[in-house]
């Protein structure tokens, strides 16, 4: 059973369109992030969300962290062919000594076509 | 330059034999960790590392050996490789202890056991 489920898997779309990818689990995480990995590289962070509720904006990406912290959005407003790429989000659960390992949901593969 | 590379970047071996990936960061940062990355199952924590000498199993270490005797250097060995171990190896390196603390992955290493 996958911790963090992500949804869509796949998603294509035009430029100019706006998407939102989620990130959904039954357990309550402490925190959030969300990475964007690229073909042939390693996943590089954009985000972190602690506070239940809180939202975050990233030029034209919004994140959310749900008020119960156990899911968590990405809004992107007006696609660009420059946000091709596996979106991933990872969670941290509990407090303390287990708050160092991250947990990655499989990711949204996202396309957007010129 | 500094940041964390991986070598070798594509390695093809057979059964049985012995690899080694090499991880290498420059920030001095004490937390490292190893992943692989699998079609359907997303990013899964190999081992784990607070500082030289000091290691930990993660979600799937099982075939896999790790070893820090240098702050900067993360290797890790699989003794006796399988075809289950064809992957995507990613090393990452992190500026503290704590899930919220910024996390910067290398940029891979695809491995092929024939």
């Amino acid at each position: 059973t996958q911790l963090l489920e992500q949804s869509p898997q796949f998603l294509s779309i035009q430029e100019g369109e706006n998407l939102t990818v989620y990130c959904n689990s039954s357990s309550v995480f402490s925190s959030l992030q969300w990475y964007r990995q690229e073909p042939g590289e390693g996943p590089v962070l954009l985000v972190t969300v602690v506070t239940g509720g809180e939202v975050k904006k990233l030029k034209r990406l919004t994140f959310q962290f749900g008020d119960a912290r156990k899911d968590s959005s990405l809004h992107i407003t007006a696609a660009q062919t420059g946000d091709t790429g596996l979106y991933l989000c990872a969670g941290a659960l509990g407090r303390g000594g287990s708050n160092y390992k991250l947990t990655f949901g499989k990711g949204t593969l996202l396309t957007v076509n010129p | 330059d500094a940041g964390i590379t991986q070598s070798p970047r594509y390695k093809i071996t057979e059964t049985g034999r012995q690899v080694t990936l090499m991880c290498h960061q420059t920030w001095s940062h004490s937390y490292m960790f190893w992943y692989r990355q699998d079609l359907g199952h997303g990013l899964r924590l190999i081992y784990y590392s607070a500082a030289a000498d000091i290691t930990d199993k993660g979600e799937v270490p099982d075939g896999y050996v790790v070893s820090r005797s240098k702050t900067e250097n993360f290797p890790l060995t699989l003794e006796s490789a399988t075809r289950s171990q064809t992957s995507v190896y990613f090393c990452a390196s992190r500026t503290g202890y704590y899930s919220t603390d910024t996390q910067y992955f290398g940029p891979g290493t695809r491995l092929t056991v024939l």
